[in-house]
């Protein structure tokens, strides 16, 4: 079946620009969470969406930094006034808890060069 | 101190080689553990689930002690394709939320 997909996959935009970045998760995957990682470092938590829980957002690293999961399904990352150290690789991720144990599938991600 | 440690490496070593990685974990409450293999600039991946028992699959073997909080990575008969990043991946307390370690660099040379 198809995997996450993300878009678009490259995205250059000037320095106090908003941009805008979406994921599909796999089809009836409740879980979806959001990551960055900047060149050679770790995957660093952003946000996690459950169902019709309310999204943890503990990973979220300013007020700059939104998102939506609208329908349980398509999600969008929103980065208002980006700075250049907003630059790196924002990768989604879907799971379906307590059928597969946690095990999370990735997108190919976005990556994201601020100028 | 990171709830997820690893030796970044980098692990150099010949083909046919026999290479283990550890990793650490700080949660006594996470009960599911993993390891992601990471290509570079491509998108983290499962490489297998670690279970209690320990678990193999080909060349790969797993192994979890909870008691030391504790997780491995065995590869043996190294492949020039298994050069990458591998990430140890435990979840956050009892829930479905996941931390990643930072990873260890594999890099086989013929």
């Amino acid at each position: 079946g198809a995997g996450v997909s993300q878009s678009p996959s490259n995205k250059v935009t000037e320095k106090g620009k908003d941009v805008e970045l979406r994921c599909d998760p796999i089809s009836g995957h409740t879980a979806l969470y959001w990551y960055r990682q900047s060149l050679g470092q770790g995957l660093e938590f952003l946000i996690y969406f459950q169902g019709n829980s309310a999204p943890d957002k503990s990973g979220l690293p300013s007020d700059r930094f939104s998102a939506e999961r609208t329908g349980g399904s398509v999600s969008t990352l929103t980065i208002q006034r980006t700075q250049q150290e907003d630059s790196a690789v924002y990768l989604c991720a879907s799971s379906h808890p307590g059928v597969s144990s946690y095990e999370q599938y990735f997108g190919p991600g976005t990556r994201l060069t601020v100028t | 101190r990171k709830e997820v440690e690893q030796d970044p490496g980098p692990f150099n070593v010949p083909e046919g080689a026999t290479v283990a990685f550890n990793c650490t974990y700080s949660n006594s409450a996470s009960q599911s553990f993993f390891w992601y293999r990471q290509d570079c600039r491509k998108e983290p991946k499962l490489l297998m689930s670690v279970y209690s028992s320990g678990n193999e699959d080909g060349r790969f073997t797993a192994q979890l002690n909870r008691a030391s909080q504790y997780i491995s990575l065995l590869i043996r008969d190294s492949k020039l394709s298994d050069s990458a990043t591998y990430l140890c991946v435990v979840n956050k307390d009892n829930t479905d939320k996941l931390i990643f370690g930072t990873g260890t660099r594999l890099q086989v040379f013929p």
